[in-house]
Order: structure tokens, then C-alpha cells, then sequence
């Protein structure tokens, strides 16, 4: 049972180049999300999908895109990556409301993204 | 929009009682959420609150009061375990949710 994966865990870029985070879930979960953690700042939203083949941008899409072409897999693109990009990147997934009535985020180990 | 408010940091030591505050101003209410995320790891789900009052789930407890826009994450007989960072989110319309800014918690021996 491995839940949501993220692929590659670390990686160095050198400014403007592109790159690609692979996010994996085997639960069926309709719902992904990327965020990004920055010390200090918590998680902020960059783009999130609530089924497959529909895409919506979070709270600081700019930089990124994303694609969800298959149930199971989000893919979150850097075209020209910045310094500002520098970050540990968490994908998450989620279902339905479960009976309490709370929608549950479970999240993948995170992938660290450094650029010079 | 939404905004959320917490402590950067508390410190206890082991056994004692520790409360993390958060207050939110959000448009559009839907409950409110906690997690922890250990230094190095992914954040993990502890609790949520969808109406106003306490639940409870072992040492952890989460209060909720909608009235206040007030929210707090209760933590007993506190372990060095516990150190780590905690969160609270909201969740929005459109299924997307927005994070505190966490509160780093130090257990002390």
C-alpha cells in the first residue's frame, strides 16, 4: 500500500531549465493537489485537480503547470525554473468527505527542488 | 479570502499540556483541520472539527468555536515525539484547502 509517491525526492536545476515532478496515488482518490513549503510560510497551493482531466490553478500557479491525463498520476511542470522555485514541493491526494465530514489530505514524502 | 493566524513556536516539556491556537478568517466556512509534519517528513492528518466543541483521539484533543473564528489543538501527557510542527487548514470550495503558517512544537526532557 503505498499511498501517493513522488518522484524524484531531491533535485538540483540550474536556472531556466525545465523539469517535471511525477505525483503517484493508488487509493483512488479523486482529488490532488501540489503545494509548496518555504520556511516560515507553511504550505501554499499551486495548482490542484479534481478529477481526471480537469486542472485549477492555487494560490501561486504562476511558473507551473500541471496535468492530470490519468486518475492515478499529477504531473506539476517548471518550463524556466527560478531561484525563487527553491523549495520542498508536497503532492496530496484526497477523497470524499469521509464520515465525519472531514476531507482527509494524505501527502506524499515531498521532493526537494534546489536551483542555482 | 482566507487567512490563518497560529504561534511560530511553543515549547513544554514532557508530561505537561500544551495548546496551539489558530484563528482564521475565511469566506465560506467548512471545518477546520490539523496536522503534523515531523522535521524532514510529510505532513499527516491528526483531526478535524466541522462543528463547534471538542473531539478527542487519544492525547490529542481539537476545539472548535465557529462563533469566534477560533480553533485550538490540545496536546496531553506530552512525549519528545511530539515535537514537530503543527498546522491548521481549511478547506475550501473546490475541494482545495489552505495551511496556517504551523506552529514549530519543542518538548523538552
Amino acid at each position: 500500500n503505498a499511498g501517493v509517491t513522488q518522484t524524484p525526492k531531491f533535485r538540483v536545476l540550474k536556472t531556466g531549465q525545465s523539469m517535471t515532478l511525477l505525483c503517484a496515488q493508488d487509493m483512488n482518490h479523486e482529488y490532488m493537489y501540489w503545494y509548496r513549503q518555504d520556511p516560515g510560510m507553511g504550505l501554499r497551493l499551486i495548482h490542484y485537480s479534481v478529477g481526471e482531466g480537469t486542472t485549477a490553478k492555487g494560490e501561486v500557479p504562476d511558473g507551473y503547470n500541471v496535468s492530470r491525463l490519468k486518475k492515478q498520476n499529477f504531473l506539476l511542470g517548471l518550463e524556466s525554473a527560478a531561484p525563487s522555485q527553491t523549495s520542498v514541493y508536497f503532492c496530496a491526494s484526497s477523497s470524499s468527505r469521509d464520515r465525519s465530514g472531514a476531507n482527509v489530505l494524505t501527502f506524499g514524502a515531498g521532493s526537494r527542488l534546489t536551483v542555482l | 479570502g482566507q487567512s490563518l493566524e497560529q504561534p511560530s513556536e511553543v515549547t513544554a516539556v514532557e508530561g505537561a499540556i500544551v495548546q496551539i491556537n489558530c484563528t482564521y478568517q475565511t469566506s465560506g466556512f467548512y471545518g477546520l483541520s490539523w496536522y503534523q509534519q515531523h522535521d524532514g517528513g510529510a505532513p499527516t492528518f491528526l483531526s478535524y472539527n466541522g462543528l463547534d466543541g471538542l473531539e478527542e483521539t487519544g492525547r490529542f484533543s481539537s476545539f472548535l468555536s465557529r462563533s469566534d473564528s477560533y480553533g485550538y489543538l490540545l496536546l496531553q501527557e506530552l512525549q519528545m515525539k511530539d515535537s514537530a510542527s503543527y498546522f491548521c487548514a481549511v478547506p475550501r470550495l473546490g475541494q482545495n484547502f489552505v495551511f496556517g503558517p504551523g506552529t514549530r512544537l519543542s518538548v523538552l526532557p
